[in-house]
Parts: structure tokens; C-alpha cells; sequence
């Protein structure tokens, strides 16, 4: 089945710790994004590529890492430096760029 | 930067009721997606509009793409408990040359049996 695999489901990291949540995708899409989503809040955007080895800030991108080294994958690093981390993370992908987007399942980090 | 206006925030209705969400905007869009979230998931696609004025149904939902291209309703029939949920709405606008896609806050409906 084609679709987008976000692992794992639940992450719990210590303060101080980077930690880096997965995002995988088999629809041959060219875009990919990460957003956070915060209780009762919308969707924020983190980090989008368009194609492999190019990346791009989104609106809150400070403490957060991307890489895209291949068209299925595209991992996000969420670093010490982020100062308040605990929140669900959602990875998309789309045809292209800001086109009908396509979402994971999500991934919900607690900082403990 | 581009903004999204959805409303209402919240609903609380009861199961049979018809409900009607909106999103509206200063700007012009090029394309109108709505998605639905429950709880501890990914938003799914519903609905997706390409044309001003085009109205589109998936079942019990019915989504129209505004004439001026400034906003998109979204519209749920004879609502059941497994409705419960975040909507959101979603615009793709031209930006440098561009699409760009941003979302609303999202509407959050509760359905009584």
C-alpha cells in the first residue's frame, strides 16, 4: 500500500538530547514537510524539500534539523536547542510543492 | 503573510444535525483542501477544489470553492458520532512563483448521540 510511515509513534526524550523522528514515503512524491502541532493548535511549518538534497525553513524552523538524501526519506532532527520540544510532529508529502498533501500518522514527543 | 480565517472554532451538536464550517481569506487561492483529524492522528484528505465555484461532495460532505477564490465552506449532513474530530481547511496561493500551502486553526466538532 502506498503511503507515508512516520516512526515511531510515541517518543520520550531527556533534556539535552537530540533526538530524530523518521518519515518515510512510497507515493514517488517530490515534497515533503514537517510540521508541529501543539494542543488545540493548527498545523505549524517546520521544514519543507522539494527534491532530494535541497531543503527549506519553514516558520518555526529554529532548533529543529532536516535532511533529504533520498526521495523517500526525510528525517527530522529535533535538537537541544529547541527550548520547548514536547509537541506532535506531523510528516507530509505531496506531488508537488503545496499541492494536495498527504500525512502521516505523527509521532508524539515528551521531553522528560 | 497569508492568513486563514476558519470558523467556527468549536461546535457541539447532535447526532442527525447538519453542520457548516468555514474558511475565509483576504487573499486569492488557487486551490481549497479540507482534512479531517481525530484524536492521535494525521490529517486526511476529504475534499480537494481547483475551480472558483466548484462544489464537490464525499459522501455526506459537501465543499464549495468560493466564487471571488477567498473562501471555501465545508458542509456535513445528518452528522453520526464518528464525525468527531478536527476539521481543517487548507489554501494554495502563488507566492515568487510558487504554491504555497497554509492551513487554518482547524474547527473542532463534538457530536452527541
Amino acid at each position: 500500500d502506498g503511503g507515508i510511515t512516520q516512526s515511531p509513534k510515541y517518543l520520550f526524550r531527556k533534556e539535552g538530547q537530540n533526538v530524530t523522528l523518521s518519515c518515510e514515503q512510497n507515493l514517488n512524491h517530490d515534497a515533503m514537510y514537517w510540521y508541529r502541532q501543539d494542543p488545540g493548535q493548527g498545523l505549524r511549518l517546520i521544514y519543507y524539500s522539494q527534491i532530494v538534497n535541497d531543503f527549506q525553513k519553514g516558520d518555526i524552523a529554529e532548533g529543529y534539523s532536516v535532511s533529504r538524501e533520498k526521495k523517500e526519506s526525510f528525517p527530522l532532527t529535533v535538537t537541544s536547542a529547541q527550548k520547548n520540544p514536547t509537541a506532535f510532529y506531523l510528516c507530509a508529502s505531496s506531488m508537488i510543492r503545496d499541492t494536495e498533501a498527504f500525512f502521516g500518522q505523527g509521532t508524539r514527543l515528551t521531553v522528560v | 503573510g497569508q492568513q486563514l480565517n476558519q470558523s467556527p472554532q468549536s461546535m457541539f451538536i447532535q447526532e442527525g444535525e447538519d453542520v457548516s464550517m468555514n474558511c475565509t481569506s483576504s487573499s486569492i487561492f488557487n486551490t481549497w483542501l479540507w482534512y479531517k483529524q481525530e484524536p492521535g492522528e494525521g490529517p486526511v484528505l476529504l475534499i480537494a477544489l481547483y475551480k472558483a465555484g466548484e462544489l464537490t461532495s464525499n459522501g455526506r460532505l459537501t465543499a464549495q470553492f468560493g466564487i471571488t477564490r477567498k473562501d471555501s465552506f465545508l458542509n456535513i449532513s445528518a452528522s453520526i458520532p464518528s464525525d468527531v474530530g478536527i476539521y481543517f481547511c487548507a489554501g494554495s496561493y502563488l507566492s515568487g512563483g510558487y504554491n504555497k500551502l497554509i492551513f487554518g486553526a482547524g474547527t473542532r466538532l463534538a457530536v452527541h448521540p
